[in-house]
């Protein structure tokens, strides 16, 4: 049973354009999202959060939105770059996780490709 | 670069077969992460160790095992290794107190023919 999902294998996207990654999930118990983006042969890197407080937490050209009404939140980027092109991690963490990272539980992934 | 270490970056055995993963966290972080990243599947947790002590335990197999030393640094052995274990096995590191943002190795390629 997927907890997180992300629905779209792959985004295709035109340089200057805005990217809209999604991401569901399905446990009311996810107090707090991170996106995480790989590019190849290296290891995913962290690139924002939301807390469930918040519905939208800006970094640059960088917006993570969250609807946790409907369990759902998107990362948007723009103006999109070709240096963004990579896989794109959606990930959560349950509200019981205590004083130290605990049990991240990611999606599969979006692969991202901007164009010149 | 991230600070955590994994080697070796590429490894191919046999099935049956046992191997050993090694990881070294960022310098000051506590705690390990262990992650399986299968063919088109995501990062799945296995296992979580801080300050040498095991704290969470995800889809790990029996025939899995990890530990952290009193150095910090970490094994994943892999054992009776069966074609479907073949995968990237990610290490990760993070401090006490953040919430999430996991500093991630570049991964070791294990393939098993």
């Amino acid at each position: 049973d997927q907890q997180v999902k992300q629905n779209s294998p792959s985004l295709s996207v035109q340089e200057g354009r805005i990217s809209i990654l999604n991401c569901d999930y399905t446990n009311s118990m996810f107090d707090y999202f991170l996106w995480y983006k790989k590019y190849p042969a290296e290891g995913p890197t962290f690139l924002i959060s939301i807390s469930s407080i918040k519905d939208k937490n800006e970094d640059g050209r960088f917006t993570v939105f969250l609807n946790k009404s409907a369990k759902h939140l998107s990362l948007h980027i723009v103006p999109s770059q070709p240096g963004d092109s990579a896989v794109y991690f959606c990930a959560a963490q349950p509200s019981n996780s205590g004083g130290s990272n605990y049990k991240l539980t990611f999606g599969k992934g979006t692969l991202l490709t901007v164009n010149p | 670069d991230s600070g955590v270490t994994q080697t070796p970056k590429h490894l191919i055995t046999a099935t049956g077969q046992r191997v050993t993963l090694r990881c070294s966290p960022r310098s000051g972080d506590l705690s390990v992460y262990w992650y399986q990243q299968s063919l088109d599947q995501g990062l799945q947790f296995l296992i979580q160790y801080y300050n040498g002590e095991e704290r969470a335990k995800g889809n790990i197999l029996e025939r899995f095992s990890a530990q952290q030393f009193p150095d910090l640094h970490s094994e994943l052995n892999l054992s009776s290794l069966e074609l479907g274990d073949s995968a990237l096995y990610f290490c990760a590191s993070g401090a006490s107190g953040n919430t999430g943002e996991l500093f991630f190795g570049e991964g070791s390629r294990l393939t098993v023919l």
